[in-house]
């Protein structure tokens, strides 16, 4: 058990529909990453935050929006979704401190129908 | 992002040892090696990282070349637990308030015979 606890683990929509999906970082830790994993593009960033900051930005859609929280949890929001969103997404924390290795969460599997 | 190469997949005999190599010529001289694993069905799992010198941990041994131009991961007796896809990932350490996202590339799938 890494601690990071995401929320739900499956969730199945239609096209055009929003969700949100939620992770819990472990005790002490002020940074998260969230990542999607989809057949053909593998393991990609999308966005990091850090103590309630945007801090990075990778690969992440327009139609995509994270935050984070001040009790540290963070909450990625899909609109507009499209069958191509279907992946497993994951969310991983560390303390922010620098070389900190990031410890992740079992990931939320949305399917877009 | 500097890049890495692996063997697309690898097999092992349960109880042997297992060296999965990583190729990383254009590594700069602040990057550290890290590797995670993803066992089927869950999220990445830290394994190891380094900068220039070996390091051993519980999990495996990881062996840096003198160039830093390629690094293997060890793993000292296989079980059918270590059966997963093996990233090796460079880490460049961020200027203050930098990011430190990890780029996964297409890793090696390692599968252990019993």
């Amino acid at each position: 058990d890494s601690g990071v606890t995401q929320t739900p683990k499956h969730l199945i929509t239609a096209t055009g529909q929003r969700v949100t999906l939620r992770c819990s970082p472990r005790s002490g830790d002020l940074s998260v990453y969230w990542y999607q994993q989809s057949l053909d593009q593998g393991l990609q960033f999308l966005i990091q935050y850090y103590n309630g900051e945007e801090r990075a930005k990778g690969n992440i859609l327009e139609r995509f929006s994270a935050q984070q929280f001040p009790d540290l949890h963070s909450e990625l929001n899909l609109s507009s979704l499209e069958l191509g969103d279907s992946a497993l997404y994951f969310c991983a924390s560390n303390t922010g401190y620098r070389k900190n290795i990031q410890y992740f969460g079992a990931g939320t599997r949305l399917s877009v129908l | 992002d500097a890049k890495t190469t692996q063997p697309n997949s690898m097999e092992s005999n349960e109880e042997e040892p297992v060296h999965l190599p990583c190729n990383h010529s254009t590594i700069s001289g602040t990057d550290y090696i890290h590797w995670y694993r993803q066992l089927p069905s869950q999220g990445p799992e830290y394994v190891i990282h380094g900068l220039t010198s070996n390091v051993n941990n519980r999990m495996a041994s990881l062996a840096i070349a003198e160039d830093r131009k390629s690094s293997t991961l060890i793993l000292h007796r296989a079980t059918l637990r270590d059966a997963a896809v093996y990233y090796c990932i460079l880490l460049t350490v961020p200027t203050q308030g930098g990011s430190e996202k990890l780029v996964f590339g297409k890793g090696t799938k390692l599968t252990v015979n019993p």
